[in-house]
């Protein structure tokens, strides 16, 4: 039962335009969030994350906005570049239970491509 | 610092045999993971080492699956005897803090094949 989704495999965008990618979640005991982003042939890359009591964080280009009442979340890169051009994972996971670890629900990833 | 590093990057074996892959996460990284990704589908969980405990194994498909990790630093994925099913991206991770929301840092995983 995947209890993060993203509903789109692949997303193409103009250089300089916004590329937003979409995240959804059916756990409400997550309370935390994270996008990674994968090269090919390359582990994935910690890029940006949220927690539940906040509702955007901004980094560089990158911002995340979550939306728990609709257990959503979204990435927007602004302005995207071609080396954005990858593939990005959202990640969800429950803090609250302490020295236990973090066990990460990973949804099946948006393949972006940035066009020069 | 070097980062997670995984071998062999990449291994075909064919069903019923043995393989096993290798993880050396960061230095000092008490938490180590596993994750696997079979192809076009999410990246799933399958265990966590805190030094040389299991810390959580809920993700382990079978007992065809044994992880270790020896002295609390590299560690190994043993499957026996592989499946087809198995083939995939397996990927490690390693982090510092336990029971903290920090992002892992990923290897570059091992690409299974079994035909």
């Amino acid at each position: 039962d995947q209890q993060v989704k993203q509903n789109s495999p692949s997303l193409s965008v103009q250089e300089g335009r916004i590329s937003i990618l979409n995240c959804d979640y059916t756990n409400s005991m997550f309370d935390y969030f994270l996008w990674y982003k994968k090269y090919p042939a390359e582990g994935p890359t910690f890029l940006i994350s949220i927690s539940s009591i906040k509702d955007k964080n901004e980094d560089g280009r990158f911002t995340v906005f979550l939306n728990k009442s609709a257990k959503h979340l979204s990435l927007h890169i602004v302005p995207s570049q071609p080396g954005d051009s990858a593939v990005y994972f959202c990640a969800a996971t429950r803090t609250a239970r302490s020295n236990t670890g973090n066990q990460f629900y990973f949804g099946t990833g948006t393949s972006l491509t940035v066009i020069p | 610092e070097a980062g997670v590093t995984q071998f062999p990057s990449h291994s075909v074996i064919e069903k019923g045999q043995t393989v096993t892959l290798r993880c050396d996460p960061i230095s000092g990284h008490d938490n180590l993971y596993w994750y696997r990704r079979v192809m076009g589908k999410e990246i799933k969980f399958l265990l966590h080492f805190v030094k040389e405990s299991k810390q959580d194994e809920s993700g382990m498909p079978n007992n065809r699956f044994l992880a270790e990790r020896t002295g609390g630093t590299y560690s190994t994925l043993k499957v026996q005897p592989a499946e087809l099913e198995d083939s995939g991206v397996y990927f490690c991770a390693s982090s510092q803090i336990t029971g903290a929301s920090y992002g892992y840092t990923f290897g570059s995983g091992t690409r299974l094949t079994v035909v």
